[in-house]
């Protein structure tokens, strides 16, 4: 089974620049995840996609990322204008999504993509 | 709000020693407990889980118990190897589907 793909691997760009990132997750996952890993730290959620609408993206700074997910399944993040502090790794993660038992929710395991590592000079 | 702490690094230790890495959390509900590792180079993967209390996950010789009295999700191991090396985060997994990840311990295993 092909796991979850991103592209580019790496990306280095000036401030106040553009980029774009693309996720394809592994088919058949409902859920896709976007995650941002500033070095030395563990990943940070920016938005989560069930199918192609929003869940949460109560910690993506909506004045410079964006995110969409046409027809549930690829995904892009844009960052428009960089600044310098959004270096880092951004990964993307995908699930099945939810499955109920007895009435209590169940978690799946999301699988992370290689990752994006943007420089911003 | 839901968080996740577990001990700095870096770890160093000798090939076949004993390997602990301390993980606390705080949550309310019920979460699920997770170990993810990073090996050089390499993405995410998930090493072990437990999804209720007193739980033991267990995978390529690590093992973690979920203590729900103690709010810890410790990571040990009986006798290391240097493929071992790599960084182990810890992450909490709510309701929503969300995970919340530790900052993460560098392990370096020694020959």
């Amino acid at each position: 089974e092909a796991g979850v793909a991103q592209s580019p691997r790496y990306k280095i760009i000036e401030k106040r620049q553009s980029v774009a990132f693309w996720c394809n997750p592994i088919s058949g996952h409902a859920t896709l995840y976007w995650y941002q890993q500033i070095l030395g730290q563990g990943p940070k959620l920016l938005i989560q996609f069930q199918n192609n609408g929003v869940v949460d993206d109560s910690q993506l700074p909506k004045d410079r990322f964006s995110a969409e997910r046409l027809k549930g399944v690829d995904s892009t993040l844009k960052i428009q204008p960089a600044k310098l502090e959004d270096s880092a790794v951004y990964l993307c993660a995908s699930s099945y999504g939810k499955v109920l038992r007895r009435g209590r929710v169940s978690y799946n395991e999301q699988f992370f993509g290689p990752g994006t590592r943007l420089t911003v000079l | 709000g839901n968080s996740v702490t577990q001990m700095e690094g870096p770890v160093t230790l000798s090939e076949e020693a004993f390997l602990t890495i301390n993980c606390t959390y705080t949550a309310t509900g019920y979460p699920s407990l997770f170990w993810y590792v990073q090996y050089p180079g390499e993405g995410l993967q998930l090493l072990l889980k437990a999804t209720k209390a007193d739980d033991k996950g267990s995978n390529k010789g690590f093992e973690a118990t979920y203590r729900k009295e103690t709010t810890s999700f410790h990571l040990e191991k009986g006798s290391v190897q240097v493929s071992d090396s790599a960084v182990y985060f810890c992450a909490l997994g709510d309701s929503s589907y969300k995970l919340i990840f530790g900052s993460g311990t560098r392990l370096l295993v020694r020959p």
